[in-house]
């Protein structure tokens, strides 16, 4: 079974644009999280979508959205970019939402974006 | 609000030693805990899920525990070979709440 997947690897970008990140889950899985990574903060958590639906979101300004799709892929946007936005940017997909009992998830390699 | 912990943050140890990785966390209402391991510049891998009313789980040379009433999970790693050297993180479940982190190297 192919793992998460996401596009692009590496991503330049100017501040001030915005950007559009993928991520396709493993087949089967109904869950997309994302993660923003970065030295100074570590892994935090965005959001996460579960059947196209937000179900949670994490503490980040409204720069930050994303959607999920009928085949449960996911993207996530990032508008006016600003330098504090580079990081490693990681998808999760899981099987089942956040209330499942046996919630686990697996990752992508991530995206890592470089706002200049 | 959940905050998890990982001690130490960085670690070195000869090839061969046993080893174990701490994690700890504030509120003990978690469904699960999960362990990682992050290699330089890639994803995170999957080690190890602890369901809430689970007391350990074993894969290979890895065994994890947990005690949600101390609020503390345990990593041990049997007989460290290089191929370990990795960060490991810990994720609690309410709002996966991550650590920062422990930054493991295994010389040969």
């Amino acid at each position: 079974k192919a793992g998460v997947t996401q596009t692009p690897r590496y991503l330049i970008k100017t501040r001030g644009q915005q950007v559009t990140l993928s991520c396709s889950p493993i087949s089967g899985h109904r869950s997309v999280s994302w993660y923003q990574q970065t030295p100074g903060q570590g892994l935090q958590f965005l959001f996460e979508y579960f059947s196209e639906t937000q179900r949670n979101k994490g503490n980040f300004p409204g720069r930050f959205s994303g959607r999920q799709f009928s085949n449960s892929r996911s993207e996530m946007n990032v508008s006016t970019l600003e330098l504090g936005d580079s990081a490693l940017y990681l998808c999760a997909s899981s099987p089942e939402g956040f209330g499942g009992t046996s919630y686990e998830q697996y990752f992508g390699p991530g995206t890592r974006l470089t706002v200049t | 609000k959940q905050e998890v912990t990982q001690i130490p943050a960085a670690l070195s140890v000869p090839e061969g030693e046993n080893l174990v990785l701490n994690c700890s966390f504030t509120d003990s209402a978690i469904y699960n805990l999960q362990w990682f391991r992050q290699d330089p510049g890639k994803g995170l891998t999957s080690l190890l899920l602890i369901q809430s009313s689970q007391r350990e789980q074993t894969s290979g040379r890895l065994n994890a525990s947990l005690d949600k009433s101390s609020g503390r999970s345990t990593l041990y790693i049997a007989a460290s070979q290089p191929g370990d050297s990795a960060t490991y993180l810990c994720a609690v479940r309410v709002g996966m709440r991550f650590g920062a982190g422990t930054r493991l190297t295994v010389k040969p």
